[in-house]
C-alpha cells in the first residue's frame, strides 16, 4: 500500500514571496491534516478535511495560508506571503476515519527555509 | 487551547538502561497516542491508549494512560540504539457539532541512546 506523498521534499525561498505544497493521501482515506512542524516542536495542526469539507481550520492563519482538497482526494498548502517565523517542517497525514483511536499516517513532510 | 508538556524534552541515556517519558495536561482526552519520529521523516504511530488506567505493552515498551485521562507515560526498559527518536504524545478531542476528534502534540522528548 503507497503511503502518503508530499512534495517538494524541501523548498527555499525568499520572505513576502509565495509558496505551495502538495499532498496525495493514501487511498480511501476521508480525512487529511495539515500538520506545521516548528524544529524542536511537536507537530500543530494548521487544518482538517473530512473528505473536501473544513472541519478545523481553527490554527491556520487565514491572513498568509490556504488549503484546499478538491473532489476530496489531493490537497494543496498554500502560504502568500511567506514570513520568516513560517520556517518549519509542513507535514501532510490521512487517516480512514476522524477517531481518536484511529491512525494518521503521515508523509515525510517539506522542509520550508524562509529567507 | 489545549497543551501537552512532555518531560524530560531531551535524554541522553547508555544502552541497556530504563527510562519514563511523561506527557501531561490539564485537559482530559478522549484517547492518547504516542508517535516515534525519525529525522526527515514523518511521525509513526506506536500505540493507542482509551481508558482511564489503561496499560499497554509493546515488548519493551510499556504505555500508561492516567486515571483521569489527563497524561500518560512512556516507559523503555533496556534501551537500544535503535529506540533513538523523537517521541510525540497525542491527545484526542472532539471537534464540536462534527462529530470527528482532533489531535493536539505534545511538545516531543528526543531520546537519545548511546552504545
Amino acid at each position: 500500500e503507497a503511503g502518503v506523498a508530499q512534495s517538494p521534499r524541501y523548498k527555499i525561498i525568499e520572505k513576502r514571496q509565495s509558496v505551495a505544497f502538495w499532498c496525495n493521501p493514501i487511498s480511501g482515506h476521508a480525512t487529511l491534516y495539515w500538520y506545521q512542524q516548528i524544529l524542536g516542536q511537536g507537530p500543530k495542526l494548521l487544518i482538517q478535511f473530512q473528505n473536501n469539507g473544513v472541519v478545523d481550520d481553527s490554527q491556520l492563519p487565514k491572513d498568509r495560508f490556504s488549503a484546499e482538497r478538491l473532489k476530496g482526494v489531493d490537497s494543496t498548502l498554500k502560504i502568500q506571503p511567506a514570513k520568516l517565523e513560517d520556517s518549519a517542517v509542513y507535514l501532510c497525514a490521512s487517516s480512514f476515519l476522524a477517531e481518536g483511536t484511529d491512525t494518521q499516517y503521515f508523509g515525510p513532510g517539506t522542509r520550508l527555509t524562509v529567507l | 487551547t489545549q497543551l501537552l508538556e512532555q518531560s524530560p524534552q531531551f535524554l541522553s541515556i547508555q544502552e541497556g538502561e530504563n527510562l519514563t517519558v511523561y506527557c501531561n495536561s490539564s485537559s482530559v482526552f478522549s484517547s492518547l497516542q504516542w508517535y516515534r519520529q525519525e529525522p526527515g521523516e514523518g511521525p509513526v504511530l506506536l500505540v493507542t491508549v482509551v481508558t482511564g488506567g489503561e496499560v499497554k505493552k509493546l515488548k519493551r515498551l510499556t504505555f500508561q494512560f492516567g486515571d483521569a485521562r489527563k497524561d500518560s507515560s512512556l516507559h523503555i526498559t533496556a534501551a537500544q540504539p535503535g529506540d533513538t527518536g523523537l517521541y510525540l504524545c497525542a491527545g484526542a478531542s472532539y471537534i464540536s457539532n462534527f462529530g470527528n476528534e482532533k489531535l493536539t502534540f505534545g511538545t516531543g522528548t528526543r531520546l537519545t541512546i548511546i552504545p
